[in-house]
């Protein structure tokens, strides 16, 4: 149950888009169709931003997306807004009922 | 609207045992998948626990067989019994649940366990 591997930190200015990567292995994320993406503000609980890869739950903004290539997730903001800085964290079905997150990834809006 | 209200953490001696509880309302813990999910002070998210609508239990290897995930139907509240608590398991504990296994869409605040001696 290692920890899916997640870029540090990303930044781009408002209007842009950036891209998150998580990576693992073919025992979680490249092995079932179950990859989640959370945002989380300073001291808040985390928010559901994308299931089941790429889609979307009601009242999340279109602008978040979500993607999957072998064993790679991505989640890609564009239109980027001040009120999207926040860490971001995957997370994988990693089989035997368990599952897995990301090491997590501030976006900062410049 | 969906609540879910996390109680009991607090300061724990090395060793010793606490049980965390979450109580629900607007959302009906029997019939969805209930998690429990630790931050570390400044460290990310990990996943701890899971009950099944079903009533199977699973859970990450850093807490099996320490720590025992349950609930109370009649008292809409979810729990998690931990034992042999370490210095490792300080964190901010959140329930989280939703009625499809594979997301987690209503959390809690979170309750800070901290093991220290």
């Amino acid at each position: 149950q290692s920890a899916l591997t997640q870029p540090r930190s990303v930044s781009g200015s408002p209007g842009q888009s950036v891209t998150i990567s998580c990576t693992g292995t073919s025992s979680d994320v490249g092995g079932y169709n179950y990859v989640s993406w959370y945002q989380q503000h300073p001291g808040k609980a985390p928010k559901l931003m994308i299931y089941d890869v790429s889609k979307r739950p009601s009242g999340v903004p279109d602008r978040f997306s979500g993607s999957k290539s072998g064993n790679t997730a991505s989640l890609t903001i564009s239109g980027l807004q001040a009120e999207d800085e926040a860490d971001y964290y995957c997370c994988s079905y990693a089989g035997s009922y368990t599952w897995v997150f990301g090491t997590g990834t501030k976006v900062t809006v410049l | 609207e969906v609540q879910l209200v996390e109680t009991g953490g607090g300061l724990i001696q090395p060793g010793g045992s606490l049980r965390l509880s979450c109580a629900a309302s607007g959302f009906t813990v029997s019939s969805n998948y209930m998690s429990w999910v630790r931050q570390a002070p400044g460290k990310g998210l990990e996943w701890v626990s899971v009950i099944y609508s079903g009533g199977s239990t699973y859970y990450a290897d850093s807490v099996k067989g320490r720590f025992t995930i349950s609930r109370d139907n009649s008292k809409n509240t979810l729990y998690l019994q931990m034992n042999s608590l370490r210095a490792e398991d300080t964190a901010v504990y959140y329930c989280a649940g939703d009625s499809s296994s594979s997301r987690l869409d209503y959390w809690g605040q979170g309750t800070l366990v901290t093991v220290s001696s």
